[in-house]
């Protein structure tokens, strides 16, 4: 069965860090990979999608980039963070096309002081 | 792009009333899906919509998609306390993209 770990689940870092985000999917090969942002009592924000290794779709500009340097690895960072980039990131995958569900990771809780 | 609206934002019921949500689109879907996300959790899949008129139920949940496929909606009869969450409605832009709804916010005063 097909599994996606996202960590850390929550993070507090100050104005002007760096910032790296991990999600792995592990029972299936070649998914979609998504990340999306809801800040707080919102819906739901794609920010970025993947397709395979290397090719990175940017929803929104940001302060935010991916990357995907593995075929299950997709990672978010940033350089220097905003207070506006605190909420909630969520991680997820599915099958290509998008005829089947989305799975989420648990998430990470960011807050920028 | 494809626009996904949801209404209402937010709804607050009494134990065991009714509670619906809305799904609109601003294109013709494909296929709609329907997710709850607890309070503090992630999105969880409940079910698919993909043939026009198509009506699904789950126990107490019914899903309808619409006959222009445009269109969706989520019905809880007799809503219990295990119902909170907020529920998001979710269309293929695409085959590449998922666009949520905006979401339904239920909360219940038991």
């Amino acid at each position: 069965s097909q599994t996606i770990h996202q960590w850390p689940a929550t993070l507090v870092q100050p104005v002007g860090s760096p910032l790296s985000l991990e999600c792995t999917v592990e029972g299936t090969s070649n998914p979609n990979l998504y990340w999306y942002r809801q800040a707080a009592g919102r819906g739901l924000q794609l920010l970025f999608y993947s397709v395979g290794i290397g090719q990175i779709s940017s929803e929104v500009p940001q302060n935010l980039s991916a990357s995907r340097p593995q075929d299950r690895q997709f990672i978010l960072s940033s350089k220097k963070l905003l207070l506006s980039d605190s909420g909630f990131y969520l991680c997820a995958w599915s099958f290509f096309p998008w005829n089947t569900e989305a799975f989420f990771g648990q998430g990470t809780r960011l807050t920028v002081v | 792009g494809q626009q996904v609206m949801q209404i209402p934002q937010y709804q607050h019921v009494q134990e065991g009333e009714d509670f619906t949500t809305y799904c609109n689109s601003s294109t013709t879907l494909s296929n709609i899906q329907w997710y709850k996300q607890r309070p503090g959790g992630h999105p969880v899949f409940l079910i698919q919509l993909v043939k026009s008129g198509e009506v699904k139920k789950q126990k107490r949940l019914t899903f309808q998609f619409g006959e222009a496929k445009k269109n969706s909606s989520l019905h809880i009869t007799a809503t219990q306390t295990t119902d909170v969450g907020t529920y998001f409605c979710a269309g293929p832009e695409g085959a590449q993209k998922l666009v949520f709804g905006q979401g339904t916010r239920l909360t219940i005063n038991p």
